[in-house]
């Protein structure tokens, strides 16, 4: 069963600290997306990745960044955690060709 | 960029009714039209999908409909069940790659 993996499920974190999340995808897939959810707003796109030593910006990359040494692996850095960051991140893989994304569960970060 | 509008927000249905939920999008080079299902504690799935070459698709009690003309498509659910209870997602895909999330419908199917 193909599958993205994201380290934590809940974290709790305090203001001012940097924060890493962690996702593997076991597809082999090029692309790989992070997005952050929050009630009434969906999902909104903070940064993706094509493929290997790759990046984009997405829709909210302000106080975020990321990093794509392999390509199975996608982190997102919160390079100084702040209050309104506090939120529910999902991580999402597919192939180049691919239209159909794989979420993983999700880590719910509570930055206190 | 892409912008999708998803109607209602939260809708309640008892078991066996249907349920409609609708979405509109902003860019007329989108040509695929993804729905995607979040159960509690989990990820978003996708349930089905449309091309912009047809109409609708079903698939046994889901099917999804897309106008073009008006910009619009509709998720339906038919014969509701207690695990179609979620938030659906609806999402565009625009001129870029990457796709554009409705805020989501959150459904509960009562018993």
């Amino acid at each position: 069963d193909v599958k993205v993996t994201q380290s934590s499920r809940y974290l709790v974190k305090r203001t001012g600290e940097k924060v890493f999340l962690e996702c593997v995808q076991d597809m082999d897939h090029e692309n790989m997306f992070w997005y952050r959810q929050d009630p009434g707003l969906g999902l909104r796109l903070i940064y993706f990745s094509y493929d290997v030593k790759m990046k984009e910006k997405g829709d909210i990359p302000e106080g975020y960044s990321v990093s794509r040494e392999k390509k199975e692996r996608f982190s997102l850095i919160l390079e100084s955690a702040s209050t309104n960051q506090t939120s529910m991140y999902l991580c999402a893989s597919r192939t180049t060709l691919g239209l159909g994304y794989t979420f993983g569960s999700g880590t719910r970060l509570t930055v206190v | 960029g892409e912008n999708v509008e998803q109607h209602p927000s939260t809708l309640s249905v008892q078991e066996g009714d249907s349920a409609v939920i609708k979405c509109t999008y902003s860019d007329s080079a989108s040509n695929y039209f993804p729905w995607y299902k979040q159960e509690l504690g989990k990820g978003p799935q996708l349930i089905i999908d449309i091309r912009s070459n047809v109409g609708e698709k079903k698939d046994q009690r889901i099917a999804v409909t897309l106008n073009k003309t008006a910009k619009h498509f509709s998720l339906h659910i038919t014969e509701t069940q207690p695990e179609d209870s979620a938030v659906y997602f609806c999402v565009g895909t625009g001129t870029a790659s990457k796709l554009t999330f409705g805020t989501g419908t959150r459904l509960q199917v009562t018993l």
